[in-house]
């Protein structure tokens, strides 16, 4: 079946620093991707997401890349600040699919030391 | 505020015994999901409702029922729970796929 992995569980950088999060996913039809990012004892919150017709996208502070040739795709972080330590989900949806089901990957923790 | 609602946050059940998950949605979505989160397994979809009336299972539907009550609310039901079924739980919904998914806050159950 199809899948959605992060290379990392845990990610620790230094404040002031970038992060960079990795997720691969396995089904060449999926078309539709998200970041989320979830803190302790909260769902899952939307931080971006990115259609395959674009190689990156830029929000406020994030950048998310996709590779559909090896069908990888990353978020980056500027200036990693504490507040941005959380766990950080991809997910991976086809546009097809009528449902919009998203598969999630198993998430990777963001540390900021200080 | 608007968003996806659930309730309870906790629960805890012993073996055997059944409960129902709720979860209600105020953005007129269309679509709604049950997800549960495992430690190191991140979210796998229990069951979905693409649309009012229409419910489909997921990757792990076993042990569980669904009822799309309405447009806006969308329960979970345990008819036996078992220790395995220990998780915490999250209700989605979604409108346009642009807009992602909006979650609940989760319902931590425990079953002894």
């Amino acid at each position: 079946g199809e899948s959605v992995g992060l290379h990392l569980p845990t990610l620790s950088v230094q404040e002031g620093d970038n992060s960079i999060i990795n997720c691969a996913y396995s089904n060449s039809a999926s078309d539709y991707f998200i970041w989320y990012k979830q803190e302790s004892g909260k769902g899952p919150q939307f931080i971006i997401d990115i259609r395959s017709n674009m190689d990156k996208r830029q929000g406020q502070r994030v950048t998310v890349l996709l590779n559909k040739t090896v069908k990888h795709l990353s978020l980056q972080i500027a200036a990693t600040q504490p507040g941005d330590s959380a766990v950080y989900f991809c997910a991976a949806s086809s546009m097809m699919d009528s449902s919009y089901k998203l598969i999630f990957g198993s998430g990777t923790r963001l540390l900021v030391r200080p | 505020n608007a968003g996806v609602t659930q309730t309870p946050k906790f629960q805890v059940l012993k073996t055997g015994q059944s409960m129902t998950l709720q979860c209600a949605q105020d953005m007129n979505h269309n679509s709604m999901y049950w997800y549960r989160q495992d430690p190191g397994m991140g979210l796998r979809l229990i069951y979905y409702s693409a649309s009012e009336g229409t419910t489909d299972k997921g990757e792990v539907p076993n042990g569980y029922n669904v009822s799309r009550l309405n447009k806006r609310e969308f329960s979970l039901r345990l008819e036996s729970a078992a220790p395995s079924q220990t998780s915490v739980y999250f209700c989605a919904s979604s409108g346009l796929l642009d807009y992602g998914y909006t979650f609940g806050s989760g319902t931590r159950l425990t079953v002894v």
